[in-house]
């Protein structure tokens, strides 16, 4: 079993829909909780990290995470075709600078005009 | 301000060769860590450099070696090249330290990778 599994996808929505975007882990280990971006022929773009549980906003974006359960989503308000990439959620023990990160597999969205 | 970046683009590569892939960090950043990213799938963590050491390492055999220069900048090499070796690899910048402790809760960033294709 992966330590994290998230949902390949692909996900397609109409432009302006509510995007809901999970993962689920099972190192009870992890303290910090991120979701990058990633486009086509890209690198991965850091979206937002969260510590431990609660929640956590930037714009149209909303982070969750529920340590009880060992799960985080990510949600995407008002969705743009812009928002059209793979969302790869990734976990550390601690420190994320200096730790290893652990990948999801990612999550192929596109937003349809 | 320059991102992290990476050389070459691409690289087409027979079973059995080495090679080397280079890395630059951000600007000011002082930790390096290269992750291997296979079709279809998230980064896996290969290791991470911090003041010309490795400190960390993932489930990678020997073959995968590294090395971080006094300016931050690093390098991967792959000896004896297999097919399954054929992936994007991502090197990720942080700031790691200020010179006599460990900084807390700096992000890494990637840069966009070179992509290996083995024949």
């Amino acid at each position: 079993q992966k330590e994290v599994e998230q949902d390949p996808g692909p996900l397609s929505v109409p432009e302006g829909a509510i995007v809901s975007l999970n993962c689920t882990y099972s190192n009870s280990a992890f303290q910090y909780f991120m979701w990058y971006r990633q486009y086509s022929r890209k690198g991965p773009e850091l979206l937002m990290y969260t510590y431990s549980s609660g929640n956590k906003e930037d714009g149209r974006f909303t982070a969750q995470v529920d340590k009880s359960s060992k799960y985080i989503s990510l949600f995407i308000r008002d969705s743009q075709p812009s928002d059209s990439a793979t969302y790869l959620c990734a976990m550390s023990r601690s420190n994320f600078g200096n730790e290893k990160l652990t990948f999801g597999t990612g999550t192929r969205l596109t937003i349809i005009p | 301000d320059a991102g992290v970046t990476q050389s070459p683009t691409h690289l087409i590569k027979t079973r059995g060769q080495q090679v080397t892939l280079r890395c630059s960090p951000k600007s000011g950043h002082d930790t390096v860590s290269w992750y291997q990213q296979a079709l279809g799938q998230g980064p896996q963590f290969i290791f991470q450099y911090y003041e010309e050491e490795e400190r960390q390492r993932g489930n990678f055999p020997d073959r995968f070696s590294g090395h971080q220069f006094p300016n931050y900048s690093s390098e991967l090499n792959v000896n004896a090249l297999l097919l399954g070796d054929s992936a994007l690899y991502l090197c990720a910048s942080s700031l790691g330290g200020d010179g006599a402790h460990l900084i807390s809760n700096q992000p890494q960033h990637f840069g966009d990778g070179t992509r290996l294709s083995i024949l």
